[in-house]
This record gives C-alpha cells, sequence and structure tokens, in this order.
C-alpha cells in the first residue's frame, strides 16, 4: 500500500502561473513531512520539515503546508528556474524508521 | 566539504558480474541509506544503517548486500547483476535519522 502519494505527477505552468502540489500520505502519527527538490542528472535536495499539522515553512517562492493527512506545495508566480522534479517523503513514529518517498511532481515551468 | 560523494557515477555491468557502490560522507553523521531511483516507481529503500557496524533491510534487499565498517563509508554490494538491478542508485546521510543529504547518484547500467 502507498503510504504517500503525490499529485499532479507532471505540471505545466506558464512563467508567473502559480499552483500547489499535493501530497498526501497514510502515515499514523507523523512524525515528520519532507520535501525535497531534483534536478535532472542529480541527486534530491532537502527544501522543508513540516512536523505538525498547521505548520508553514517559506523559501522564496514556496510555502509548504501540512494538514493531518496531505502537505501542499504552492508556487507563488514560478520561474524556470523551478522547473524540476519534487519529492515528498513522511517518517514514521519510530526515530529510525527511514524515510518514506512519493513518486514525485515533474514540475516545467514555460517562459 | 564535499558531503555525500559517490562512486562510481556510472557503470555498465554484463549479467552475472559483481561489483561494489562506495558511499563516503564527511559529516560525522551517524545514519546512511541506499536508495535506488527508477522511472515510474520513485525512490526506493535498499538497505540502510544507523550506526557503524549495524545495518538493516529496506523495501527493496534482494540481490543486494552491505557493509558499514567505517562511520563515514556505506558500501553497496551487487554479488551477480541482473538487469533489473539497471537503475539510478543514491546514497544519503543524515545526523538523527531526518533531514537527508544525498550524493549525486550512480547510473548503473547491466546488459
Amino acid at each position: 500500500e502507498d503510504q504517500v502519494t503525490q499529485s499532479p505527477e507532471a505540471l505545466r505552468l506558464q512563467e508567473g502561473e502559480s499552483s500547489s502540489l499535493n501530497c498526501s500520505y497514510t502515515v499514523s502519527g507523523l512524525r515528520g513531512l519532507f520535501w525535497y527538490r531534483q534536478d535532472p542528472g542529480k541527486g534530491p535536495e532537502f527544501l522543508f520539515t513540516l512536523y505538525s499539522a498547521g505548520e508553514e515553512k517559506e523559501k522564496e517562492r514556496l510555502k509548504a503546508t501540512l494538514t493531518k493527512k496531505e502537505s501542499f506545495l504552492h508556487i507563488t508566480a514560478p520561474k524556470p528556474e523551478d522547473s524540476a522534479t519534487y519529492l515528498c517523503a513522511v517518517q514514521a513514529p519510530s526515530g529510525n524508521t527511514p524515510l518514506v518517498f512519493g513518486k514525485g511532481t515533474r514540475l516545467s515551468v514555460i517562459a | 566539504n564535499a558531503g555525500v560523494t559517490q562512486t562510481p557515477k556510472f557503470r555498465v555491468l554484463k549479467t552475472g558480474q559483481s561489483m561494489t557502490l562506495l558511499c563516503a560522507q564527511d559529516m560525522n553523521h551517524e545514519y546512511m541509506y541506499w536508495y535506488r531511483q527508477d522511472p515510474g516507481m520513485g525512490l526506493r529503500l535498499i538497505h540502510y544503517s544507523v550506526g557503524e557496524g549495524t545495518t538493516a533491510k529496506g523495501e527493496v534487499p534482494d540481490g543486494y548486500n552491505v557493509s558499514r565498517l567505517k562511520k563515514q563509508n556505506f558500501l553497496l554490494g551487487l554479488e551477480s547483476a541482473a538487469p533489473s538491478q539497471t537503475s539510478v542508485y543514491f546514497c544519503a546521510s543524515s545526523l538523527q535519522g531526518n533531514g537527508y543529504t544525498f550524493g549525486s547518484g550512480t547510473r548503473l547500467t547491466v546488459v
């Protein structure tokens, strides 16, 4: 069973067209939810960690939010350099439990 | 600081050959992980380690072995490579089991 489901699989935006990516999860007692950015041919790069419902984190044009069942990555006025695959991952309550990743959303921002 | 370094970056193997992938981190992290990434499948955990001398199986451990003889190194071995092991392999490390730092990946092709 999937613990982490990301949607959409791919998203194409015009430069300046704001949108949101979704990450829904089924882990009970979430310890943390993580967002990563991955550029082609590179390893994932850490963006945010969210720990509790209602929490928000921001970085430049990105804002991540968390509810009890899902997280959103909001992209405001995106630029072509925001094009990448965005990965969501969750960690179960046990401290040593490795992260479980979703399959990602591939974002393309067209100038 | 180099962070997480993976060697080699690319490799082509014939079916039945063996090889070892090396992951080295210079951040004094306790936790280290090996993931594989395949199109449409996302990142899947192969093996991980919560400290020097310890290893544990992940979601897809069959056909792989690992060793963590030194804190800074985590080796992934393929004893008899199969075409199904064609993938991009990522190593990651973390200090307290969250906020992973990833390497740049090893692209392995088994023919």
